[in-house]
């Protein structure tokens, strides 16, 4: 199976901030990597597939990209609504494995 | 928009059978990969298989022996069996619709939406 690893597990930041995350395959995905969103007790919800195509109706603020093995996705500037958990997921091949989490909290 | 939403017991004994069901409303299941996933309270994301709309089946070899995903399509519903239940199985179940979509340079790609809200199994005498 292919593993994701998530960095960093958690991060604090204030509305208006630019913040990254990097999600890393263990083996090389190209392209097929996915993001999500989850809000506590919600269930997740994609951001962007394909590395770097934004989901219908998802903020222009969130960008994604990498390929290979490496990749991030990025919010340009962070809003009260984006504070949550980010999952990164690669569908290269199956089973589909998800990175651990990324936990953004308001500083 | 299609809309999918899970059912079944909050609560199973050890060494008992979870019976999930997940319903999917507002569109057909015609030509989708239908996924399970969970997720242990507090802990990330698993993959637990999923069902093409004709029955085809793929496990997670790390459930494959416990696991058993069928679909009724005149019903709109697809399902998950998990036998042998432990406290480590103790997780909110997620369906999920498995989308998928080749582009114009003929890659083909797919991603998890929508997903159902989730329900909460423990397992516990």
């Amino acid at each position: 199976d292919i593993q994701m690893t998530q960095s960093p597990s958690s991060l604090s930041a204030s509305v208006g901030d630019r913040v990254t995350i990097t999600c890393r395959a263990s083996q090389s995905i190209t392209g097929y990597l996915n993001w999500y969103q989850q809000k506590p007790e919600k269930a997740p919800k994609l951001l962007i597939y394909a590395a770097s195509t934004l989901q219908t109706g998802v903020p222009s603020r969130f960008s994604g990209g990498g390929s290979g093995t490496n990749f991030t996705l990025t919010i340009s500037s962070l809003q009260p609504e984006d504070f949550a958990t980010y999952y990164c997921q690669q569908s290269y091949n199956t089973p589909p494995t998800f990175g651990q989490g990324t936990e953004v909290e308001i500083k | 928009q299609v809309q999918l939403q899970e059912s079944g017991p909050g609560l199973v004994k050890p060494s008992e059978t979870l019976s999930l069901i997940c319903t999917v409303s507002g569109g057909s299941m015609s030509s989708y990969y239908w996924s399970w996933i969970r997720q242990p309270p507090g802990k990330g994301l698993e993959w637990i298989g999923h069902i093409y709309y004709s029955g085809t089946t793929h496990y997670n070899s790390s459930l494959r022996s416990r696991v058993t995903i069928s679909v009724d399509t005149s019903k709109n519903q697809f399902s998950l069996k998990l036998n042998s239940m432990t406290a480590g199985d103790t997780a909110v179940y997620y369906c999920a619709r498995r989308s998928d979509y080749y582009d114009s340079s003929g890659y083909y790609w797919n991603w998890f939406d929508p997903w159902g809200q989730g329900t909460l199994v423990t397992v516990s005498s």
